[in-house]
């Protein structure tokens, strides 16, 4: 695709119930990020895979959430058990990886928003 | 701890106002550099970045941003501000002995009044 995608664009789920999120990243870029975005908090990271491995896991908030790649395409970022304070919207973003070139970037994806109620 | 800092929480402007917003990291090491922009209801999308050389970056709509490594600063400018510059800007630091991590600032939300 011309872009990066996630789905669905808005969730809204009940406290408690576990929720996932799906990134489909632009074709050829093997680096894949998520981010949080809670209101006046910026973007929070975290967690990065490059191809299907994530060499840095340090940003997941707790033990509920876990992030997967797969085929070193598709992501899909779990959060079990949600909370109220899970709310918040979900970005994802791809790149090249640094060995490919030195003007890499990363490309945002529009973001899942996430309502705990 | 290490961190992205933006001191700038909310600026609102005139038109035709210059545009300086602070952008600080305290990574040591070999970063690069970027400075991202958030229109309302839009993606994130890249204003500019810095990876090496000139220290002076220009980027898309009249922006420029310039890296001083010895204060760890990569402050975005703009001499001229118009209302469709309304919109909330990320600085990002890339380290790059750390596995490609992207570290963002908070935000600056920027209003601009025509």
């Amino acid at each position: 695709g011309a872009g990066v995608s996630q789905s669905p664009s808005n969730k809204v789920t009940e406290k408690g119930k576990d929720v996932e999120l799906r990134c489909d990243p632009i074709s050829g870029h093997t680096a894949l990020y998520w981010y949080r975005q809670s209101l006046g908090q910026g973007l929070e990271f975290l967690i990065y895979f490059q191809g299907n491995s994530a060499p840095d896991k340090s940003g997941l908030p707790s033990d509920r959430f876990s992030a997967e790649r797969t085929g070193g395409s598709v992501s899909t970022l779990t959060i079990q058990r949600t909370q109220q304070e899970d709310s918040a919207v979900y970005l994802c973003a791809s790149s090249l990886a640094p060995r490919q070139g030195p003007s890499y970037e990363q490309y945002f994806g529009p973001g899942t928003r996430l309502t705990v109620t | 701890a290490q961190s992205v800092s933006q001191h700038n929480h909310h600026v609102i402007l005139s038109e035709a106002a210059s545009l300086e917003l602070g952008c600080n990291y305290s990574y040591g090491g070999t970063v690069n550099l970027f400075w991202y922009v958030q229109y309302p209801g839009q993606h994130l999308q890249l204003l500019l970045k810095y990876f090496s050389g000139d220290p002076l970056v220009k980027g898309i709509k009249g922006f420029e941003a310039e890296f001083i490594k010895s204060k760890f600063s990569f402050n975005l400018r703009k001499p001229s501000v118009q209302w469709s510059d309304t919109a909330e800007y990320f600085c990002a630091v890339n380290r790059l002995n750390t596995g490609n991590q992207f570290y963002f600032g908070t935000g600056t939300s920027l209003t601009v009044i025509p």
